[in-house]
């Protein structure tokens, strides 16, 4: 099976743009949670979806927007920009609650 | 409060030796999950392992082993026969609940192996 993907791997933005990261769950994985990780703060939970709908969310700004499709794709939106959204974002697909697997997440730099 | 505490920032460990990473966690939830990642340089997480919080066994893959103390709060890593491969950060992670998959985070420490 391929495992997850995210695309772009790499991504350069200036201040005030928006920004749209994808993700390509594991084939029968309906789970897909996103997280941001920083030096400073390190991983930390953005949200999850689940069967299209949003099921957790972590403590971001109402910049930070995702959402999940029909064939579990996810997409995740960063509105206006901010040096301090610069972070390494990571995608995970579930088939259940006791595995999570990582995609190779894409780096985010905001100038 | 820290939901996940990983007291070792950095720990160097002799090739073939086994090396223990401490990771403690603070939850009033009984039905809980803790999880192991390898994070090496290129940036990927690599599960590790799973320990449920109703498991009467310690989880084990491979030379992975999850010491669950479910008493103390304690879930350490043991990584037996250490391999120059094994150089990268670890984090351990617990997820609450009976639902959904949202993991919260220790800071990791950053392992090294030494030939």
């Amino acid at each position: 099976k391929a495992g997850v993907t995210q695309t772009p791997r790499y991504l350069i933005k200036t201040r005030g743009q928006q920004v749209t990261l994808s993700c390509s769950p594991i084939s029968g994985h309906r789970s897909v949670s996103w997280y941001q990780q920083t030096p400073g703060q390190g991983l930390q939970f953005l949200f999850e979806y689940f069967s299209e709908t949003q099921r957790n969310k972590g403590n971001f700004p109402g910049r930070f927007s995702g959402r999940q499709f029909s064939n579990s794709r996810s997409e995740m939106n960063v509105s206006t920009l901010e040096l301090g959204d610069s972070a390494l974002y990571l995608c995970a697909s579930s088939p259940g609650q006791d595995t999570q697997y990582f995609g190779p997440g894409t780096r985010l730099t905001v100038l | 409060a820290q939901k996940i505490t990983q007291t070792q920032p950095g720990m160097f460990v002799q090739e073939k030796e086994a090396v223990t990473l401490d990771c403690t966690y603070d939850t009033s939830d009984p039905s809980y999950g803790l999880f192991w990642y390898k994070q090496p340089s290129s940036g990927e997480m690599i599960f590790l392992i799973y320990q449920g919080s109703y498991d009467q066994q310690n989880a084990t893959e491979g030379r992975y082993s999850l010491n669950f103390q479910k008493a103390r709060k304690s879930a350490n890593l043991v990584i037996s026969a250490s391999q120059l491969g094994d150089s990268a950060m670890y984090f351990c992670a617990m997820r609450e609940g009976r639902y959904g998959n949202k993991l919260v985070f220790g800071a990791g420490t950053i392992l090294r192996v030494k030939s």
